[in-house]
């Protein structure tokens, strides 16, 4: 299947600082990329959908001032946590799909932050 | 709105034994069903899908997953389970038309030797 790369696969910052996270699809065009985020032992949260070119499209409760994704090219897309804080460590998994809706959508592998 | 349910957290099974991990789902239109696994603290890794066509969809791993229309199941099998199927599996759900796809709790499977 198609492959899709995050990264860094890990980061520690200190609170206060902004962390910026890649996600590119490898062997495809994704026209549409999602971010996802994943607490211990639960299932994953929809943060934004994102389509080359166009502002992202947040999830109710999601912060767009606090979560910067831009989606620049139809390979990377990038979202940035602002202003860290420990509450945001969690695991954020990206995702992208081609054109067609009934496409699958692919994985990356995930990117673990831990905000001290 | 679409949803899925998977109703249980854990399934055990010894392996060599079949193995089923269950999904419900509901949209309003038309679904595209989708079923993932996921190793710790990696992303998911996709397994199969249905779209149209045949209920009966073979994957990835010797899976395969069978949509039932009237019940609104997509439950995912294997004949005969391996200790490396072990992992959290996820089954997904996206409306035709709709962009967003919408994930159930997760199941964990548990296969012992």
């Amino acid at each position: 299947g198609a492959v899709v790369s995050q990264h860094p696969s890990r980061v520690i910052c200190k609170s206060g600082t902004s962390v910026k996270i890649e996600c590119r699809s490898l062997d495809f065009q994704a026209t549409t990329m999602f971010w996802y985020r994943q607490f211990p032992k639960q299932s994953l949260m929809l943060m934004a959908t994102s389509n080359e070119g166009s502002k992202a499209t947040y999830e109710q409760g999601v912060e767009k001032d606090k979560f910067l994704i831009n989606h620049a090219s139809l390979t990377l897309s990038t979202l940035t946590v602002t202003s860290a804080h420990p509450e945001d460590s969690s695991f954020y998994i990206c995702s992208a799909r081609g054109t067609a809706l009934q496409e699958t959508q692919y994985f990356g592998p995930g990117t673990r932050l831990l905000v001290l | 709105a679409q949803s899925v349910a998977q109703p249980e957290d854990q399934v055990n099974v010894a392996e060599g034994n079949p193995l089923t991990v269950k999904c419900t789902y509901s949209v309003s239109g038309n679904p595209y069903l989708f079923w993932y696994v996921q190793y710790p603290n990696r992303g998911l890794q996709f397994l199969l899908k249905y779209i149209t066509g045949d209920n009966l969809v073979k994957g990835s791993y010797g899976f395969e997953a069978e949509f039932n229309k009237s019940q609104t199941s997509f439950h995912l099998k294997k004949p005969s389970a391996l200790v490396s199927d072990s992992a959290l599996y996820f089954c997904a759900v996206r409306d035709m038309g709709s962009s967003d796809m919408r994930f159930g709790a997760g199941t964990r499977l548990t296969v012992k030797p």
